[in-house]
């Protein structure tokens, strides 16, 4: 069965330094992956993906994830972290052996930036 | 372009009671998404349409849980009767087309509190 694992509910970084909120999953098939913000009373808003090619991709708002196939995971990281940056971060899988194409979230992250 | 749109944005019922959410998705989105979003996980699938058909909808508890999305633009959502557990965020989402590298826009979600 397809999976996502995100194995910090929170992150703590200070505005200014790197960070990086992991993610691992479990597909049988090549993965296409994604990350989702999500703001307070907001709903989730697209990062980027993974779909083939280079492993590391960039999105919105300065973030990027590197995708290791060795290690089924796919990071997000961004090089100086902001305070508005602080929001819930989801990570997402499709598997192409699924039905239909909705996609299967990990548990979610919280991501702290203090000032 | 304007976003996927949800309605209400709250509802708070008795247990037993009945509630029906709804969902504009973006013009000319084929694909629509509902999510169930229980505080502390991630949004989990209920049923997802391509058009007016149902693609998936083996995690919707049928006995309590119906959607349609007759004319293959607007769905409703309806819980009838409504347990404690369904509490959750309801989240509708819509994609251009199937493809699994397709992202998917979401709405703001219904939070539903079931007492």
């Amino acid at each position: 069965a397809q999976s996502v694992a995100q194995p910090e509910d929170q992150v703590n970084v200070a505005e200014g330094n790197p960070l990086t909120v992991k993610c691992t999953y479990s597909v049988s098939g090549n993965p296409y992956l994604f990350w989702y913000v999500q703001y307070p009373n907001r709903g989730l808003q697209f990062l980027l993906k993974y779909i083939t090619g280079d492993n590391l991709v960039k999105g919105s708002y300065g973030f990027e994830a590197e995708f290791n196939k060795s290690q089924t995971s796919f990071h997000l990281k961004k090089p100086s972290a902001l305070v508005s940056d602080s929001a819930l971060y989801f990570c997402a899988v499709r598997d192409p052996n699924q039905a239909g194409t909705a996609l299967i979230f990990g548990k979610g992250t919280t991501l702290s930036v203090s000032s | 372009e304007a976003g996927v749109a949800q309605s209400p944005r709250y509802k708070i019922i008795e247990k037993r009671q009945s509630v029906a959410f709804w969902c504009n998705p973006i013009s000319g989105h084929a694909t629509l998404y509902w999510y169930q979003q229980i505080l502390g996980q991630g949004p989990k699938l209920l049923i997802q349409f391509q058009n007016n058909g149902v693609v998936d909808d083996s995690q919707l508890p049928k006995d309590r849980f119906s959607a349609e999305r007759l004319k293959g633009v607007d769905s409703t959502l309806k819980i009838q009767p409504a347990k404690l557990e369904d509490s959750a965020v309801y989240l509708c989402a819509s994609s251009l087309g199937s493809q699994l590298r397709t992202e998917a826009f979401f709405g703001q979600g219904t939070r539903l509190t079931v007492v």
